[in-house]
């Protein structure tokens, strides 16, 4: 079964960093790129990142550019986002998806196929 | 990389055909035809109906299709039912890796 599963959200004060990460199993996972996207609370999704299946291509929203850092390690079947100097603003639910296509160039928007439930970030002091 | 453009919401009867647009520019819609559709239920992940514009995922009606024209994608729903309800949104590729959203359409069956 084709499963992705988010960890590593909680409470944090702002500023602080968090690192998420979303570990795979049921495909092979170094064939596919990666996306990171959230929700936040009342509001709708937000593309935040990807990357491609080899990490050759990485892609960033300009609301978390310079903040946020995606990665992977293909040999543990995991994506990972790291969070820096975390802001109000970045409370939300946070979401890793697989892309629809085998190894082709990094596309949001082409496809995500396969989601995982998601892993909550409240930032509050 | 302002948000697609989306009505906040859409209605139908039972039977009906709802049609959902997506407004872009000509540098992520208008661009590319890297254009994809979600259903997102509430305490449910996003599921995706329609990638690449007009193609749909295995599983998925035939009662979903998806089209553009320009700067605008549209995603219409035949024959509604009311597990249709729910929110939907575009998804468009912005150039350089990059993705962007539309504000989402909640969709209620009448």
């Amino acid at each position: 079964e084709v499963e992705l599963v988010e960890s590593g959200g909680g409470s944090v004060q702002p500023g602080r960093s968090l690192t998420l990460s979303c570990v795979v199993s049921g495909f092979k996972f170094d064939d596919y790129a990666m996306h990171w996207v959230r929700q936040t609370p009342g509001k709708g999704l937000e593309w935040i990142s990807s990357i491609s299946w080899n990490s050759g291509s990485i892609g960033y929203a300009d609301s978390v550019k310079g903040r946020f850092t995606i990665s992977r390690d293909n040999t543990q079947n995991s994506l990972y986002l790291q969070i820096d100097n975390l802001r109000p603003e970045d409370t939300a639910l946070y979401y890793c998806a697989r892309d629809v296509f085998v190894r082709t160039p990094v596309r949001p928007g082409r496809g995500m196929d396969v989601w995982g439930q998601g892993t909550t970030v409240t930032v509050s002091s | 990389q302002s948000a697609l453009t989306q009505p906040p919401s859409a209605s139908g009867s039972p039977g009906q055909s709802v049609t959902i647009s997506c407004t872009g520019t000509s540098t992520d819609i208008g661009g590319f035809n890297y254009v994809s559709w979600y259903q997102h239920l509430p305490g449910k992940a996003p599921k995706l109906i329609i990638y690449e514009v007009n193609k749909r995922p295995s599983g998925v009606p035939d009662r979903f299709s998806g089209s553009k024209s320009g700067t605008t994608a549209s995603l219409t729903v035949s024959g509604l039912q009311a597990e249709d309800e729910g929110d939907y949104y575009c998804l468009s590729y912005a150039g350089t890796d990059r993705g962007v959203f539309g504000t989402g359409t909640k969709v209620t069956v009448v």
